[in-house]
């Protein structure tokens, strides 16, 4: 149990097109759901957090604008990396936290992340 | 700000003998350490956590202790495998949602 699922595994654009990637909750319903970045050798880094039905709280020295977060419902949330750059590539990984409360709240289930290319 | 600090970055060791991974934490107030396995298409999953109301936690082959005072904990894995091989990374959170992550530590077990 406990499942979260990214699509897709690996994507590469152009410059100044917009990606989208998809975080799902496969066998449970997610409070929360966390998106991070990892550059080549170096940690997660938190972006932001979004909560179902409401806005994102993005980290400080996160653009908003440039990084929309959607959390249409308990079991997906998207991720839109907005007119690319080169230096936007870089490993997306998201987690969501499950609403079982017999769980740790603070417990958190990885996907396995999104490489992200932009040429 | 708070940070995590992870040792070594690459770690080889032979089959069979065991691995330390060391984190030192800046957050007094956290209070729960999770221990992650990256590997490539498999993503980060949970191997070990502790809580700061315990020292020392164990999973068969693994292991995690905690020094509160001092502000690090240790992954210990013992009897190593291939299949260990991967990037480990560990975190701490004061209980809320955000966890502060490691730089990652790179084992590689040589059959």
């Amino acid at each position: 149990g406990a499942v979260v699922s990214q699509h897709p595994s690996r994507v590469i654009c152009k410059s100044g097109t917009s990606v989208k990637i998809e975080c799902r909750s496969l066998d449970f319903q997610a409070t929360t759901m966390f998106w991070y970045r990892q550059f080549p050798k170096q940690s997660l880094m938190l972006m932001a957090t979004s909560n179902e039905g409401s806005k994102a709280t993005y980290e400080q020295g996160v653009e908003k604008d440039k990084f929309l977060i959607n959390h249409a419902s308990l079991t997906l949330s998207t991720l839109t990396v907005t007119s690319a750059h080169p230096e936007d590539s870089s490993f997306y990984i998201c987690s969501a936290r499950t609403m079982d409360h017999t769980r740790p709240m603070v417990e958190q289930f990885f996907g396995p992340g999104t490489r992200l290319t932009v040429l | 700000g708070e940070n995590v600090e992870q040792h070594p970055s690459t770690l080889s060791v032979q089959e069979g003998d065991s691995a330390v991974i060391k984190c030192t934490y800046s957050d007094s107030a956290s209070n729960y350490f999770p221990w992650y396995k990256q590997e490539l298409g498999k993503g980060s999953q949970l191997i070990i956590d502790i809580r700061s109301n315990v020292g020392e936690k164990k999973d068969q082959r693994i292991a995690v202790t905690l020094n509160k005072t001092a502000k690090h904990f240790s992954l210990h894995i013992t009897e190593t495998q291939p299949e260990d091989s991967a990037v480990y990374f560990c975190a701490a959170s004061s209980g809320t949602y955000k966890y502060i992550f490691g730089t990652g530590t790179r084992l590689k077990v040589l059959a």
